[in-house]
């Protein structure tokens, strides 16, 4: 069973340089939501989906993108990075929100901007 | 918005018992859940609570009582793979988190 798959685990990017997060999940999950987890700090809940064609912005949305084409991926698009997103992202998914329904996460992407 | 607080760390000897405190104040309620985290790793879900009482799983438990706004994870028999850091989160149809539990089992 994968489960939410994330790539890449780590990265180091440049200042202003661009890249995508990857994530997919397999369990036909509506709900998925993607998280930064800064050193010593809680999960921060930056966007999330109810199902494709449905995006939202969370507490931290800024400096991020997402689209969910598929029910299946939601990727994370950072375009002009910067050190402030430095940080370890995961992305999780759910059936539905609400209820005794879990959130299943990735292994996280461990992102460096210098 | 959401407020929810617990200790930083907390240490404890192998067999003992551990009783990490949450509490909250949130806009809404649908919900706590304690999640388990072992560095370097993604949280992994323990328990859940929507009513007012103990729920049981093993060697956790976790308690709520919505009107204090409080919850608690005890955790029993410590052994040394339980240390880890412990995440409590608040359902408002999304999820907020705590900044976490360190718990550290020694010897």
């Amino acid at each position: 069973n994968a489960g939410v798959t994330q790539t890449p685990k780590f990265r180091i990017l440049k200042i202003g340089q661009s890249m995508t997060l990857q994530c997919t999940q397999d369990m036909n999950h509506n709900y998925m939501y993607w998280y930064r987890q800064d050193p010593g700090m809680g999960l921060k809940l930056i966007y999330y989906s109810v199902g494709a064609g449905i995006t939202d912005k969370g507490e931290v949305p800024n400096g991020y993108n997402v689209s969910r084409s598929t029910t299946e991926d939601f990727p994370l698009r950072l375009e002009l990075a910067a050190p402030s997103q430095t940080s370890v992202y995961f992305c999780a998914s759910s059936p539905r929100t609400g209820g005794n329904q879990p959130q299943h996460f990735g292994d996280g992407t461990r992102l460096s901007i210098l | 918005g959401q407020n929810i607080d617990q200790p930083t760390e907390m240490t404890a000897t192998e067999g003992a018992i551990v009783q990490i405190n949450c509490t909250y104040q949130t806009s809404g309620f649908n919900g706590l859940f304690w999640y388990q985290q072992h560095a370097g790793e993604a949280p992994t879900f323990l328990s859940y609570n929507v009513l007012d009482g103990l729920e049981e799983k093993g060697r956790f438990s976790s308690f709520l009582s919505r009107s204090k706004g409080y919850s608690y994870l005890l955790l029993k028999e410590l052994q040394m793979k339980d240390s880890a850091s412990y995440l409590c989160a608040v359902n408002d149809y999304k999820l907020s988190f705590g900044a976490g539990t360190t718990v550290t089992v020694r010897a």
